[in-house]
C-alpha cells in the first residue's frame, strides 16, 4: 500500500495567488482529515470527511480557505487568496473508519511558503 | 469542545534513562488516547494508544497509563536511545469519537 499521498510537497507562492493542495487517502479507508501544523498553533484539525461527505469545518480559519472530496480518492484543499500566514505544514490522514475504533495514517504533508 | 493539555513542552535525557510525558484532557466522555511520534521533516506516525477501558498498556520500550478519573494520561519510554529524539504529541478524541485533539507537543531530545 503506497499509503496516504500528497501533492505537491513543496509549494511556494506569492501572497494573493491561489494554492491547491491535493490529497489521495489510502484505498479503502472512509474518512479523511485536513491538518495544518505550525510551530505557534501546533497541530490544527481544520477539516474532516466521513464516505465523501463534510462533517466538521470548524477549524477552516476563514473564507478563504475551502475543501472537497468529491470522490473517495481525492480531495482538495484550496486557498484563495493565500496570505503570508498560511505558510505552514499541511498534512492529510485518513482512517478506515469512521470513529476513532480505527488508527488516522497521516500523509509526507505539503510544506507551503507564501511570499 | 475537547481541550488537550500537553507537558513539558521540551525534555532532554541522557541515553539510557526514562522519559515521561503527560497530558490532560477537558472532555469526560473522550475514550480514546493516541500518541503519535513525529520525527524531524516527517509525518506524524503512531506509536502506541489506550482506550478508556484499560488503565495502561505496554509495547516494549513504551507504555501508557490513563487516569480517566483525573482525566490525564501519560507516555513513559525506557531505555532512551538516540533514535527516539523526536516531537511527541498525545491526543484525545471527543465525545463523538470522530476527530482528534491533540496536545501542543513535546520534543525530547535523547543525549548520547
Amino acid at each position: 500500500d503506497a499509503g496516504v499521498i500528497q501533492s505537491p510537497r513543496h509549494e511556494v507562492t506569492e501572497m494573493g495567488q491561489e494554492v491547491t493542495l491535493r490529497c489521495k487517502p489510502i484505498s479503502g479507508h472512509n474518512s479523511l482529515f485536513w491538518y495544518r501544523q505550525t510551530m505557534m498553533r501546533g497541530l490544527e484539525l481544520l477539516i474532516y470527511f466521513n464516505n465523501n461527505v463534510p462533517i466538521d469545518d470548524s477549524g477552516m480559519p476563514e473564507d478563504r480557505f475551502s475543501a472537497k472530496m468529491p470522490n473517495a480518492s481525492f480531495s482538495t484543499l484550496k486557498i484563495q487568496p493565500s496570505e503570508p500566514r498560511d505558510s505552514a505544514v499541511y498534512f492529510c490522514a485518513s482512517r478506515t473508519g469512521t470513529t476513532d475504533r480505527d488508527t488516522q495514517y497521516f500523509g509526507p504533508g505539503t510544506r507551503l511558503t507564501v511570499l | 469542545g475537547e481541550n488537550v493539555e500537553q507537558h513539558p513542552s521540551t525534555l532532554s535525557v541522557q541515553e539510557g534513562d526514562s522519559a515521561v510525558i503527560k497530558c490532560t484532557y477537558s472532555d469526560s466522555a473522550s475514550n480514546y488516547f493516541p500518541w503519535y511520534k513525529q520525527e524531524l521533516g516527517k509525518r506524524p506516525q503512531l506509536i502506541i494508544d489506550i482506550r478508556s477501558n484499560v488503565g495502561e498498556k505496554k509495547d516494549q520500550r513504551i507504555a501508557v497509563t490513563l487516569n480517566k478519573t483525573a482525566k490525564h494520561f501519560s507516555l513513559h519510554i525506557t531505555e532512551t536511545q538516540p533514535e527516539d529524539s523526536a516531537v511527541y504529541f498525545c491526543a484525545a478524541s471527543g465525545a463523538a469519537g470522530n476527530k482528534l485533539t491533540f496536545g501542543g507537543g513535546t520534543r525530547v531530545l535523547v543525549k548520547p
